[in-house]
């Protein structure tokens, strides 16, 4: 496909458990994003990784929050022991990037903790 | 401290221009700003970006002046199909010198007919 992909659209899971999610970003792009948007909120950074480059980590709420990012291109953010507030849509972006290219955005996996 | 602002919500009827203002102290000096909209249960979707002054695109013109403190985008005779979030993304360099990529709350924009 021409744009990111994000799955599972929607993932319902109980407190306590381990989800991953997945994003596969637009081809040749070399940056990719990750985002939590809660309910009627804006966009908070998660984290962001550049080429080979050390991934900037910094906006990871908590140890709990892990993220790979394996050969260049597929992206798994990995939430352990999930918690109520962790319920969010979670959003993955790509750029090429090159400085000041904007980024492309999936639609998001809509995370449910129950 | 790096703060993003903008309106939460506006409203418009068709046909009318809109403006959205967002202001931003401080932006990193190098970095473009930029423009996005978000429909619901969809990711934010690219508008425009610009560094100073006014561009302007097929579907809007983004204006920024010389001190670059704060952002208008403007939307040229809306349609219902506009209404929509809309969220600008400045950078910041924070006091440990990392640059951050920081989005504005989103101003909600209501399009009437």
């Amino acid at each position: 496909g021409a744009g990111v992909s994000q799955s599972p659209s929607n993932k319902v899971t109980e407190k306590g458990k381990d989800v991953e999610l997945r994003c596969d970003p637009i081809s040749g792009h070399t940056a990719l994003y990750w985002y939590r948007q809660s309910l009627g909120q804006g966009l908070e950074f998660l984290i962001y990784f550049q080429g080979n480059s050390a991934p900037d980590k910094s906006g990871l709420p908590s140890d709990r929050f892990s993220a790979e990012r394996t050969g260049g291109s597929v992206s798994t953010l990995t939430i352990q022991r999930t918690q109520q507030e962790d319920s969010a849509v979670y959003l993955c972006a790509s750029s090429t990037g090159q400085s000041n290219q904007p980024q492309h955005f999936g639609d998001g996996t809509r995370l449910s903790i129950l | 401290l790096a703060k993003t602002t903008q309106p939460i919500s506006m409203d418009s009827y068709e046909g009318q221009e809109v403006n959205i203002t967002c202001s931003h102290n401080n932006i990193a000096t190098n970095d473009y700003i930029t423009w996005y909209q978000q429909f619901p249960s969809q990711g934010p979707r690219f508008i425009i970006q610009g560094y100073k002054t006014k561009v302007t695109n097929e579907v809007a013109s983004l204006f920024i002046p010389a001190d670059r403190k704060s952002s208008t985008l403007s939307l040229p005779r809306v349609s219902l199909s506009d209404t929509a979030v809309y969220y600008c993304l400045v950078a910041y360099y924070m006091d440990t010198g990392r640059r951050a990529l920081t989005f504005g709350s989103g101003t909600r924009l209501q399009v009437q007919p």
